[in-house]
């Protein structure tokens, strides 16, 4: 079953700008996770936020999560060409034992 | 480096002739999982084991099976695989449930001919 939602399902700019990804998802959770994957790899973790907490940092990845509407933003500041990949929210839902992950955003860094 | 390994990267079978993936692990994880994803869409959870309790998810196909003889390795063995089984296969592990993020391995892309 699909969690997260993600919007938009693909996006262009130019390298530099900030680059911000949406999510959201349906159900009471125990955190929410984002993810990067680039082309014909697996998945690598960015970042977690748990149900608690508002917003979290890491470099240029900022996250937020607004358990109210139930949604989530990725934005990542000074984009760069390396920055261009697949990037996955995925919802660890209370006693579920797993996480279930939205259908992505691909994001293309222009240089 | 601790990390996830999985063998091999790509893996061409013939339709339905059985295949097996392999993935092993150096991070001494409780939690080992297996995923599809194909082109363009979300990873979809196949089943996990939690130390050598498996558990299935609802909607895998009866011909995905998996084993995990150890802490440190599980494999992914499909039956008798069809075209609409292509895709790539993703391994992997956490140390536990709760909190905690997920270390995957680089796939293995199935093509079935």
């Amino acid at each position: 079953s699909q969690q997260g939602e993600e919007d938009p399902q693909a996006l262009s700019i130019q390298e530099g700008e900030n680059a911000t990804m949406n999510c959201s998802y349906k159900t009471s959770i125990n955190n929410l996770q984002w993810y990067r994957q680039n082309s014909g790899r697996g998945l690598v973790h960015l970042i977690l936020i748990r149900s608690n907490e508002r917003e979290k940092h890491s470099g240029r990845l900022r996250v937020t999560l607004d358990t109210s509407k139930k949604s989530s933003s990725l934005l990542i500041t000074a984009s760069r060409a390396a920055d261009t990949a697949s990037y996955f929210c995925a919802t660890d839902e209370w006693g579920a034992q797993k996480l279930v992950f939205g259908q992505g955003t691909r994001l293309t860094i222009n240089p | 480096d601790a990390m996830v390994i999985q063998n091999p990267r790509y893996q061409v079978t013939q339709f339905g002739k059985p295949v097996t993936l392999s993935c092993s692990q150096t991070l001494n994880h409780n939690v080992m999982y297996w995923y599809q994803q194909k082109s363009s869409q979300a990873p979809k959870l196949l089943f996990h084991y939690y130390d050598k309790d498996f558990n299935n998810e609802a909607d895998t196909p009866d011909n995905f099976q998996s084993r995990r003889p150890n802490t440190s390795f599980c494999f992914l063995d499909i039956r008798s695989p069809g075209l609409g089984d292509a895709a790539m296969y993703l391994c992997a592990t956490s140390r536990d449930f709760a909190y905690n993020e997920q270390f995957f391995g680089p796939g293995t892309r199935l093509t079935v001919l």
